[in-house]
């Protein structure tokens, strides 16, 4: 079975300071996709990067970036320069192309509160 | 381009009836999913469905909860007969053909059950 597992369940940053929200997953396939939604108090589902486990070189999104460890799993986020709109749930999610179905499986995510 | 609708935002229904839940994808988008979110959780998938097609209703609990998304219309997930178990945010996505790609979420229906 797919997993996924965000061991920090909360975290507090100061604004304009740097942190690592931390995702590990488990899976079987080769091919797969991960991303990174931020999750507001409006509670809406914002996509914040996206990476194809295919590719080596991490990707970067403005003040947002990744660190992809493919054989040992590992997804992370890194915010830098955070500002006080960074406040919310992050969930880390993988998405495999089984069979047609293209569906998302998520971690349990990560408070995360930035501090002025 | 109008991102993903869901209504309605808050649903509140008494044990034993019916919710309804509405998602209207993005325009162009063919696929919808249906997530549930239970408090202090993260989303668990229910069902994906093209048009006129369940693809896959594996996260879907066998009894009460059904989905269809006709030629026409909105994408509807029901729920017969609810119990308290069921309060929970409900999310629909959309995505494009392409494999991979971002889903887009709607912001979301809150169900309480009292």
């Amino acid at each position: 079975a797919q997993t996924v597992t965000q061991s920090q369940p909360e975290m507090s940053v100061q604004e304009a300071e740097t942190v690592t929200l931390s995702c590990t997953y488990d899976t079987s396939e080769s091919n797969y996709y991960l991303f990174w939604y931020k999750q507001p108090p409006s509670r809406q589902m914002i996509l914040v990067i996206r990476q194809e486990a295919y590719k080596q070189q991490n990707a970067t999104e403005n003040r947002f970036s990744v660190n992809f460890q493919k054989a040992a799993k590992s997804f992370s986020l890194k915010i830098s320069d955070s500002q006080l709109g960074d406040t919310a749930m992050y969930f880390c999610a993988f998405m495999i192309d089984q069979g047609g179905s293209e569906k998302l499986v998520f971690g349990k995510g990560t408070k995360l509160t930035v501090n002025p | 381009n109008a991102g993903v609708m869901q209504n309605p935002r808050h649903l509140v229904r008494r044990r034993g009836q019916e919710a309804r839940l509405r998602c209207s994808p993005m325009k162009g988008h063919s696929h919808v999913y249906w997530y549930r979110q239970l408090p202090e959780e993260g989303l668990k998938f229910m069902v994906y469905l093209q048009k006129e097609n369940i693809i896959d209703e594996s996260g879907m609990p066998k009894e009460r909860f059904s989905a269809e998304f006709p030629k026409e219309g909105p994408s509807i997930l029901r729920i017969q007969q609810v119990v308290r178990g069921d309060s929970a945010a409900y999310f629909c996505a959309s995505s494009p053909v392409v494999a991979g790609y971002e889903q887009y979420f709607g912001p979301g229906t809150r169900l309480t059950v009292t």
